[in-house]
């Protein structure tokens, strides 16, 4: 995997239910695996961080996981609200970071009440 | 705490033109990076500053610069402008452990080129 990619590119969850999406990222000269959350009309919110593989985060009723070795990462929702409707973006660090952050091309998530 | 401001919000130029963006990062980072959003397209890297020196670039051609002043606000300038110069502008802010926090964004500056 030479970018990052991720999916799928749109996702409609009924609100209550739970989700989670992929993040696939180069697993060579991996450095940090960033999270955002994109609202329409705001800026990008830093939502997680990680580094090592086997990291798993949470914050509130979201959570993240990373495996560096295959070079992939799960964003997780659980008991989606419609305030979670938003873009989530994932961003790998890699080589130095040399080419700062390369950005996925964003999951756009649709809670319907 | 105020957060990282971008200004203008909007833009509208001619081809040819040149443009300059600003942005102002929260108080005490000291790297700035940017980055350009068309459509269909991620967000892809322009260049970091840090401490008043570029510290990265990516692949964009030579009519993109910047710069970072010692109050760590950024320039970005454009000349000879394009139509496919048209994008959301966003620059992020960080300590310089971005590895740890994140970045902190602006709200962007929206470029159109008629």
């Amino acid at each position: 995997i030479l970018n990052v990619e991720q999916s799928p590119q749109s996702l409609h969850v009924q609100e209550g239910d739970s989700t989670n999406f992929t993040c696939s990222f180069p697993s060579s000269n991996f450095y940090a695996l960033h999270w955002y959350r994109w609202e329409t009309a705001k800026s990008p919110e830093a939502l997680f961080v990680m580094t090592l593989n086997g990291d798993e985060k949470k914050k509130g009723r979201i959570s993240a996981t990373l495996n560096t070795k295959e070079g992939y990462s799960y964003l997780y929702i659980k008991g989606s609200q419609p305030e979670d409707s938003a873009t989530y973006l994932c961003a790998s660090y890699s080589g130095g970071g040399a080419d700062g952050l390369t950005f996925g091309k964003g999951t756009h998530l649709i809670i319907q009440p | 705490k105020a957060g990282v401001t971008q200004t203008p919000r909007y833009l509208i130029k001619t081809r040819g033109q040149q443009v300059t963006l600003s942005c102002s990062p929260i108080s005490g980072h000291r790297s700035v990076s940017w980055y350009q959003q068309t459509p269909g397209q991620g967000l892809q890297f322009l260049f970091e500053y840090f401490s008043e020196t570029q510290r990265n670039k990516g692949n964009f051609p030579g009519r993109f610069s910047g710069r970072q002043f010692s109050n760590s606000r950024s320039e970005m300038n454009v000349s000879t402008l394009e139509l496919g110069d048209s994008a959301l502008y966003l620059c992020a802010s960080s300590r310089g452990g971005e590895n740890n926090y994140g970045y902190t964004f602006g709200s962007g500056t929206r470029l159109t080129v008629v």
